[in-house]
């Protein structure tokens, strides 16, 4: 079973550079969420989707871009890299909302902005 | 949104059974307690979740006290492989639009061969 599968595992921008990041799924299911983790902290949430066509922001959305053309994808877009940026970035897919359905997670792509 | 209390850290003995503590005193009456865990260098995986009564599946039990102030994560046998950074969280499925799940710090279980 692939679940939530992340590309890549790990990059290495520079400052201004642009990137997606890759996530897919093949649970066929309908939400899908992009969280950030830095170190010492809790995962927060960039952008979510409550199925194909249907994009919302989460509580850091600055800096990110995301499109829901499939079910099964969900790709992230660093528009203009900065430093700030650098983290580990997650992908979660799950069948409902996530306040009563278990969260599928990638194992997540290492991102360095330098 | 409701907040969670954990111990940042334990450490518990292989092969023993493990007691993770959670307390969220302001837990109102729909929300969900979820737990979720964190091996190193990789994402979260769900463990457990429940309303209000004790639940059980493969991976652990959750225990919820009678007045759902504080809950318990149990796991049975204790091996290398549960060595985790262990969230409790809360939502509220009828806070509608929020696809927020909120992990704080967690505990961070060490396992004792």
């Amino acid at each position: 079973n692939a679940g939530v599968t992340q590309t890549p595992k790990f990059q290495v921008l520079k400052t201004g550079q642009s990137m997606t990041l890759q996530c897919a799924q093949d649970m066929n299911h309908e939400y899908m969420s992009w969280y950030r983790q830095d170190p010492g902290m809790g995962l927060r949430l960039i952008h979510y989707s409550v199925g194909a066509g249907i994009t919302d922001q989460g509580e850091v959305p600055n800096g990110y871009n995301v499109s829901r053309s499939t079910t099964e994808d969900f790709p992230l877009r660093l528009l203009s890299a900065a430093p700030s940026q650098t983290s580990v970035y997650f992908c979660a897919s799950s069948s409902g909302t996530v306040q009563n359905q278990p969260q599928h997670f990638g194992d997540g792509t290492r991102l360095s902005i330098l | 949104d409701a907040k969670t209390t954990q111990p940042n850290s334990m450490e518990s003995n292989e092969e023993e059974p493990v007691h993770l503590p959670c307390n969220h005193s302001t837990i109102s009456g729909t929300d969900y307690i979820h737990w979720y865990r964190q091996l190193p260098s990789q994402g979260p995986e769900y463990v457990i979740h429940g309303l209000t009564s004790n639940v059980n599946n493969r991976m652990a039990s959750l225990a919820i006290a009678e007045d759902r102030k504080s809950s318990t994560l149990i796991l049975h046998r204790a091996t290398l492989r549960d060595a985790a950074v262990y969230y409790c969280i809360l939502s509220d499925p009828l806070n509608f639009g929020n696809e927020k799940l909120t992990f704080g710090t967690g505990t961070r279980l060490t396992i004792i061969p």
